[in-house]
């Protein structure tokens, strides 16, 4: 069973000051995504790595992708208020079906001034 | 291009009751998904739909939940005698076509039951 584990799961941040979240996962996948949730809102697309080494980047945010160590990290560059969030990892079934998405629990992010 | 519409937003029943959740995917999309979200927990995948089919429902309790997506209209997810712990968020997603190396799936607002 694939199992995605982030952490950490909270992470209370000062603005201007940079931090990276993790997400683990268990079998292999090549497809990673990372979604941004509000309080009481939907899940909104960030990025999605396709391959060993991919990189992306949009403002503050840049992620990253190891298949080899089953590793994503999301770096925070120089963190403001409006970055405060539910962070989500999630992967799909590469080895079997590519649409059951397996999310990870999330990671609560206040950026505080 | 509307996003993936759900409705209603917020749903409260009492136990025993029947929850319905309506989902209508975005404008080409032929593909749906449900998850559900309990509180300070990422989202479990519930069941994958195309028209008229359900392609894959092991996400999904064995007795009361059922889901269609009919040829015409929205995706319905239903729940027969909601009990408490049926409260949760309930979204829904929908993806283009298969065939594309990968899967990005588009999410819908989210329906948010509580069961009294």
């Amino acid at each position: 069973e694939l199992k995605v584990e982030q952490n950490p799961l909270f992470l209370s941040m000062q603005e201007e000051k940079n931090y990276t979240i993790y997400c683990n996962y268990s079998t292999t996948s090549d497809r990673l995504y990372w979604y941004r949730q509000d309080p009481g809102k939907s899940l909104e697309s960030l990025f999605v790595l396709l391959s060993n080494g991919a990189v992306k980047q949009e403002g503050r945010l840049m992620a990253s992708l190891d298949t080899k160590a089953r590793l994503s990290t999301l770096h925070i560059t120089a963190a403001v208020h409006d970055l405060s969030a539910t962070y989500f990892c999630a992967v799909d079934n590469s080895g079997g079906s590519n649409y059951k998405l397996t999310f990870g629990k999330g990671t609560l992010l206040t950026v505080n001034p | 291009n509307a996003g993936v519409m759900q409705n209603p937003r917020h749903l409260v029943r009492r136990r025993g009751q029947e929850a319905r959740l309506r989902c209508s995917p975005m404008k080409g999309h032929s593909h749906v998904y449900w998850y559900r979200q309990l509180p300070e927990e990422g989202l479990k995948f519930m069941v994958y739909l195309q028209k008229e089919n359900i392609i894959d429902e092991s996400g999904m309790p064995k007795e009361r939940f059922s889901a269609e997506f009919p040829k015409e209209g929205p995706s319905i997810l239903r729940i027969q005698q909601v009990v408490r712990g049926d409260s949760a968020a309930y979204f829904c997603a929908s993806s283009p076509s298969q065939g594309l190396t990968y899967n990005e799936q588009f999410f819908g607002p989210g329906t948010r039951l509580t069961v009294l």
